[in-house]
């Protein structure tokens, strides 16, 4: 079974400093992860995917995440956190194909002024 | 090209009744995916459709149902409304996949149903 884990439901961070996002994913074959923002009532946007390219992945607004297999990790940053990058943000996973996607509970990300 | 439509976007029921909504999905795609969202549990996988045929299905009792028609629009029926059956309802396409390529969702903004 795949799940996904993403430690800390609320995260503040001041205007400027580094977004950490802390996604840990369970998975009996080789994963394709995602990271989704929604903002309020809009559904979700892809931010980024991991599909076994790459180890860190480039998304929009500046995001990026790095897979680290040996931690099981799927952690998401930018290095200066914006206004508007108030959000919720989900980690998501999947064995592709067919496969369905399991989304973790979110964090939502505050951005002190 | 357009993206996923929802309707309605705002829906009031009493308990009880039941609720048809609706999925318009991106020109192209033709798998359709509905999700479940609540402060408690999050976002739960509901069903995927692929051309007319349910091809997943999550943990949800028998009230809730779906269907794809041949446009690949696609409706979710949920019969016996409950108070926890309140939620943002998510809609989600997908383009035809091919090889092993991963299942990229477009999500589209909901419906918000509150069931009094």
């Amino acid at each position: 079974a795949q799940s996904v884990t993403q430690l800390g439901s609320h995260v503040s961070v001041s205007e400027g400093a580094l977004v950490l996002l802390r996604c840990n994913y369970s998975s009996s074959v080789p994963p394709y992860l995602f990271w989704y923002v929604q903002y309020p009532n809009q559904g979700l946007q892809l931010l980024l995917k991991y599909t076994s390219a790459a180890t860190l992945v480039k998304g929009i607004n500046g995001f990026e995440a790095e897979f680290k297999k040996s931690e099981t990790s799927f952690h998401l940053t930018k290095p200066s956190a914006h206004m508007s990058d108030a959000a919720e943000y989900f980690c998501a996973v999947n064995r592709g194909r067919d496969d369905k996607i399991i989304f973790g509970k979110g964090t939502r990300l505050h951005i002190l002024p | 090209k357009a993206g996923v439509t929802q309707t309605p976007r705002y829906l009031i029921k009493t308990r009880g009744q039941q609720v048809t909504l609706s999925c318009s999905p991106i020109s192209g795609h033709r798998s359709v995916s509905w999700y479940q969202q609540t402060p408690g549990q999050g976002l739960q996988f509901l069903f995927e459709y692929f051309s007319e045929t349910q091809r997943n299905k999550g943990n949800f009792p028998g009230r809730f149902s779906g269907r794809q028609f041949s446009n690949s629009r696609s409706e979710m029926n949920v019969s016996t409304l409950e108070l926890g059956d309140s939620a943002l309802y998510l809609c989600a396409s997908s383009p035809v996949s091919s090889g092993n390529s991963y299942n990229e969702q477009f999500f589209g903004p909901g419906t918000r149903l509150t069931v009094l």
